[in-house]
């Protein structure tokens, strides 16, 4: 039972244009949503997060929007860089749940060609 | 402030020997957890700690245990391993345990083979 999905495993994108990248949940309890990015023989680095009270949140080229009605979020990055190719995953907290657990869903392999 | 570290980098076992993950913070992090990474299935949680002494079941607890005796350290142990346990294994932890502007900090991963 995946609570969070990342459908896409691989996206390519040009340089300069936008990547976008989804994400879907199942559990109605998740209020907080986060963003890791992960290179090869790395662990994951924090990106980007925004909780359920808001409906976008942005850094610098890094957007993240929240559909919560879909229970959908998506990265936006704008313009897409080189070095932004990587693994792309999402997370999800319950927070008023008490079980201090993120879940994250299977990643998205991102290219980004120059 | 060396973040998370992880203790082997790399290890290659024979079915059924055993060994143990350390994994250390300096953050003074209540919360660790322990995630395995596998291809197509992202990261999913073996066990976690919410503080010293303390140890809960993640997604994927079999096979594996878990001691929190430092609240700085975090040990992974797999007592008879398999091929099915071959995997990266990554350390996180973080301050407040998923509450509203929390994040984890990974450590930089164990490639464990079982052969």
């Amino acid at each position: 039972d995946q609570q969070v999905k990342q459908n896409s495993p691989s996206l390519s994108v040009q340089e300069g244009r936008i990547s976008i990248l989804n994400c879907d949940y199942t559990n109605s309890m998740f209020d907080y949503f986060l963003w890791y990015k992960k290179y090869p023989a790395e662990g994951p680095t924090f990106l980007i997060s925004i909780s359920s009270i808001k409906d976008k949140n942005e850094d610098g080229r890094f957007t993240v929007f929240l559909n919560k009605s879909a229970k959908h979020l998506s990265l936006h990055i704008v313009p897409s860089q080189p070095g932004d190719s990587a693994v792309y995953f999402c997370a999800a907290s319950a927070t008023t749940s008490g079980t201090y657990k993120y879940i994250f869903g299977t990643g998205t392999r991102l290219k980004v060609l120059a | 402030n060396a973040g998370v570290t992880q203790t082997p980098k790399f290890r290659v076992l024979k079915t059924g020997q055993s060994m143990t993950l350390l994994c250390a913070q300096d953050m003074n992090h209540e919360y660790m957890y322990w995630y395995r990474q596998d291809p197509g299935m992202g990261l999913r949680l073996i066990h976690y700690s919410v503080g010293e002494g303390t140890t809960a079941k993640g997604e994927v607890p079999d096979g594996y245990n878990v001691s929190r005796l430092k609240k700085q350290n975090f040990l992974l142990g797999l007592e008879s391993a398999a091929p099915s346990q071959t995997s990266v294994y990554f350390c996180a932890s973080t301050n407040t345990g998923g509450w509203l502007g929390d994040t984890q900090y990974f450590g930089p991963g164990t490639r464990l083979t079982v052969l």
